[in-house]
């Protein structure tokens, strides 16, 4: 089983529609939980950090299940400029800093 | 943005030689990172920094060197390039354990 796992889409949207991301975990004793968003043959961007109490940022909101072990990432009025790869990120445990990636859903927004 | 820079972007190499790849921040942040991102894999972990002179491997570290003589540089060598090393290489830096990662503008290097 993938450390962090999501599903690859892609998601075709017109613009303006809602659409949810979802994300699995397997370490429980994960803290830290970001979303990034890349776009192609770019850097990954840190589009935000994911608390326990869900954390909005304008249309996009977070949410994170710690006994589910789920995070999920909402996307409100779509606009063309969200077509990307979002990246849902977990700490690994430990003191080393590291990130797990998973491997990203890309979304389309369509006009 | 973070102040990450990568040098160089783009590098085309013969099988076998020698290449280093340099990453620069000017964020005095004390850890930093070196990933590889391929089709189908996403990115994965090289080899990390948590301090000057301080490095550990990542999970795919076989063929890869790494060296940290100042905060500022992290230095990624392949000692004798193969063409699975063919691949995108994002730089990234950190404050410390469980703070986000800003990543740099990545090289892109073809292994011929």
């Amino acid at each position: 089983r993938k450390e962090v796992e999501q599903d690859p889409g892609p998601f075709n949207v017109p613009e303006g529609a809602t659409v949810a991301f979802n994300c699995t975990y397997s370490n429980s004793a994960s803290q830290s939980f970001f979303w990034y968003r890349q776009d192609c043959r770019k850097e990954p961007k840190l589009l935000m950090s994911v608390y326990s109490s869900g954390n909005e940022d304008g249309r996009f909101t977070a949410q994170l299940n710690r006994a589910s072990q789920y995070i999920s990432l909402l996307i409100r009025d779509s606009k063309l400029s969200d077509s990307a790869t979002y990246l849902c990120v977990v700490n690994s445990a430990g003191n080393t800093g590291k990130l797990i990636f998973g491997q990203g859903t890309t979304l389309q927004v369509k006009p | 943005d973070a102040g990450i820079t990568q040098s160089p972007r783009h590098k085309v190499t013969e099988t076998g030689t020698p290449v280093t790849l340099r990453c620069h921040q000017t964020e005095n942040h004390r850890y930093m990172y070196w990933y590889r991102q391929d089709p189908g894999h996403g990115l994965r972990l090289i080899h990390y920094s948590y301090g000057v002179k301080d490095t550990d491997k990542g999970e795919v570290s076989d063929g890869y060197s790494v060296s940290r003589s100042k905060t500022e540089d992290f230095l990624l060598t392949l000692e004798s390039a193969t063409s699975s090393q063919t691949s995108v290489y994002f730089c990234a830096i950190s404050a410390g354990v469980g703070y986000e990662q800003y990543f740099g503008p990545g090289t892109r290097l073809t292994v011929t």
